[in-house]
């Protein structure tokens, strides 16, 4: 059954702790992208990765890391740095060149308190 | 200027009437362009993309594109209730053209 999967559905944490979120897929896609979309607002891209150990900055990557160890895998660390953690987040994959759509999953809702 | 363009709406039209959702953009040289439907609570899925100038149509759903007034509309024919959602518009940018970047989205109601 392919498809992207976001894990956890929901995820809370204090203020000043770091937190991980998972995006797995088994599309075989090349490309994986992380956005952020806060309440009433569009996508905000964090960071994009288009092959295996390289990924790009996006519009707002400050207070964020990832890794791309894997064709599979491009997790986010929210860290204590990023002022405003609260969102929701959007994981993205995509086969092909610029010209090909984004396939999304179902996304983490993140509350730090 | 934002980099894509989106009137926040609520965009309210009768059941059956025609939806006109419009989005501009501020790079010249994108050339991808794509429309995602987003229910509330929801990821964005896929409605329809298109790259060449003029009208492609999917079913009820139309998406047109003016690359020189660096326009891209989306028209929603028949509409339904179910079709009320946020429309969100995407453009390609940036170095090779991989970045996808989204407008703030139009809320469109469908009054039964």
């Amino acid at each position: 059954d392919g498809g992207i999967t976001q894990s956890p559905k929901y995820l809370f944490r204090k203020e000043g702790q770091n937190v991980t979120l998972s995006c797995e897929q088994n599309l075989n896609h090349d490309a994986m992208y992380w956005y952020r979309q806060d309440p009433g607002q569009g996508l905000r891209l964090i960071y994009y990765s288009q092959i295996v150990n390289d990924f790009q900055k996006g519009d707002i990557a400050e207070g964020y890391s990832v890794s791309r160890e894997k064709k599979e895998s491009f997790p986010l660390t929210v860290t204590s740095a990023q002022k405003n953690p609260t969102a929701f987040y959007l994981c993205a994959t995509r086969q092909g060149g610029p010209n090909s759509p984004l396939h999304f999953g179902n996304g983490t809702r993140l509350t730090v308190t | 200027q934002k980099e894509v363009e989106q009137n926040s709406g609520p965009l309210s039209v009768p059941e059956g009437a025609i939806a006109s959702l419009n989005c501009t953009y501020s790079d010249r040289g994108s050339q991808s362009f794509f429309w995602y439907r987003q229910y509330s609570g929801k990821s964005p899925e896929l409605i329809m993309s298109i790259y060449s100038n003029g009208d492609k149509e999917d079913g009820r759903f139309t998406a047109q594109l003016n690359k020189a007034s660096q326009y891209v509309s989306l028209l929603i024919r028949d509409s339904q209730p179910s079709d009320s959602a946020t429309y969100l518009c995407a453009v390609n940018r940036g170095r090779g053209y991989q970045k996808v970047t989204f407008g703030t989205g139009t809320k469109l109601q469908v009054i039964p």
